[in-house]
């Protein structure tokens, strides 16, 4: 079975800093997918990025970056320079092809203040 | 990503009528759509896989006479909950793939609360 961690429940922090998202997940197949997304107050999910198993290049996008590690089973993202509209919900979720679905943890609530 | 709406946005009715929710993909012909159910300050719960065409498939725990599945084209997939009960209150979101593992994009979701 498959199962993705999000420990962090909520995190707060002053606009302009650096914060890191933690995601761990757990499967035993050896092809997987791993994706981000953002939901803001609204309650619609965006996309922000996929990543398969085999690729662990970490990604850069503007202010987002991802860093992935197999050796670690986690799938983290970093948010530099934090700006107020990037308050969200943030989850990390996992697609295998045992489960065939995607499995979400359970969402980090980011709260980014001035 | 592709664009993905839902209606209505906002659904308040009383228990025991029935509710209808569409999902429209509306710049791609989606093959797959998903639906999924969001409880207050929890994670999404996927609902059921819907092919075009086939007959969906739900996810065990999920009441397939209750949660009335139709995805009769590429763009639209209906949910009906039937016999609505103050406990069926959720925020149900859709989203549509090519195909899994494909990413999945989602549409604004829909409210619903059941007096």
């Amino acid at each position: 079975a498959q199962k993705v961690t999000q420990a962090q429940t909520e995190i707060s922090v002053v606009e302009k800093e650096d914060v890191t998202l933690d995601c761990v997940y757990e499967t035993r197949d050896t092809t997987y997918y791993l994706f981000w997304y953002k939901q803001p107050p609204s309650g619609e999910l965006v996309f922000l990025i996929r990543r398969n198993s085999f690729d662990e290049q970490n990604e850069i996008s503007g202010r987002y970056s991802w860093n992935f590690q197999k050796s670690t089973s986690s799938f983290n993202f970093t948010i530099t320079a934090s700006q107020v509209v990037d308050s969200a919900v943030y989850f990390c979720a996992l697609w295998t092809g045992g489960g065939n679905k995607l499995t979400f943890g359970t969402g980090t609530q980011l709260k980014v203040e001035l | 990503g592709a664009v993905v709406s839902q209606h209505p946005s906002w659904v308040i009715c009383k228990s025991g009528t029935s509710v209808k929710i569409e999902c429209r993909s509306l710049d791609f012909q989606a093959t797959t759509m998903f639906w999924y159910r969001q409880f207050p300050k929890q994670s999404l719960m996927l609902m059921a896989t819907s092919n075009e065409g086939s007959k969906a498939t739900y996810e065990q725990g999920v009441e397939k006479d209750k949660f009335l599945i139709n995805h009769a084209s590429l763009t639209l997939s209906t949910l009906t909950v039937t016999s609505a009960h103050p406990e069926d209150s959720s925020f149900y979101i859709c989203s549509v793939s090519l195909a899994l593992p494909e990413t999945q994009y989602f549409g604004p979701g829909t409210r619903l609360l059941v007096l």
